[in-house]
């Protein structure tokens, strides 16, 4: 089985200051790894996913995560953040069958002014 | 671009009543997950269709049950409402050509 573990349950940053969400995760076989974003009351939007290939991967909205196989973590980061980027922001991983989702508990970025 | 749908959006209900969801996923899709968020909390993984058969089963309750149609949408049916029952449900979508899931803006359960 899989597990994943958000270190930050929430972390505030002021705006245009860079931004680094972590997540460890825990599995005995290979995994693709997911970020998700929800904002208030809604669905979880997909930011970027791994799932093979180079470590350094590119999301939407200018978020970027790199994937460390021997730290076994698929941090999140963004160099400049906005107030629109206030959200609740999830990782996720799956095996490679792909059946189902482990979430991780969410970390809430909350961009001030 | 067409994306999962769930109705109801918001669903209100006593204790010991049953509710029923729904989940219509992107056309062509063929799988269907659920998921249930509870307040606070990380997604759980309920229950997920393949090909209208059920492929895999997580920390779903006995008093639940879901099935997917012939025309692949899902319904997850609920049955003995609890306070804890009290959650946003999730519905996702995929197929093989895709290695991710497409989530739906979920159904805000409250159970009173």
């Amino acid at each position: 089985a899989q597990s994943v573990t958000q270190l930050d349950s929430q972390v505030p940053v002021f705006e245009e200051a860079p931004v680094e969400l972590r997540c460890n995760y825990s599995s005995s076989v290979s995994v693709y790894l997911f970020w998700y974003v929800q904002y208030p009351n809604q669905g979880l939007q997909l930011l970027l996913k791994y799932l093979s290939g180079s470590t350094l991967v590119k999301g939407i909205n200018g978020f970027e995560a790199e994937f460390n196989k021997s730290q076994t973590s698929f941090h999140l980061r963004k160099p400049s953040v906005h107030i629109s980027d206030t959200a609740e922001y999830f990782c996720a991983v799956s095996d490679l069958s792909f059946n189902k989702f482990y979430f991780g508990s969410g970390t809430k970025l909350n961009v001030k002014p | 671009a067409a994306g999962v749908i769930q109705s109801p959006r918001h669903l209100i209900k006593e204790k010991r009543e049953t509710a029923t969801l729904k989940c219509y996923p992107i056309p062509r899709h063929d799988t269907v997950y659920w998921y249930q968020q509870g307040p606070g909390q990380d997604p759980q993984f309920l229950i997920s269709f393949y090909e209208k058969m059920q492929s895999d089963k997580g920390s779903i309750p006995d008093r639940f049950s879901a099935q997917q149609f012939s025309d692949y949408h899902s319904e997850l049916n609920m049955s003995s409402l609890e306070l804890g029952d009290s959650a946003l449900y999730f519905c996702a979508s995929t197929t093989n050509s895709y290695n991710e899931q497409f989530f739906g803006p979920g159904t805000r359960l409250t159970v009173l």
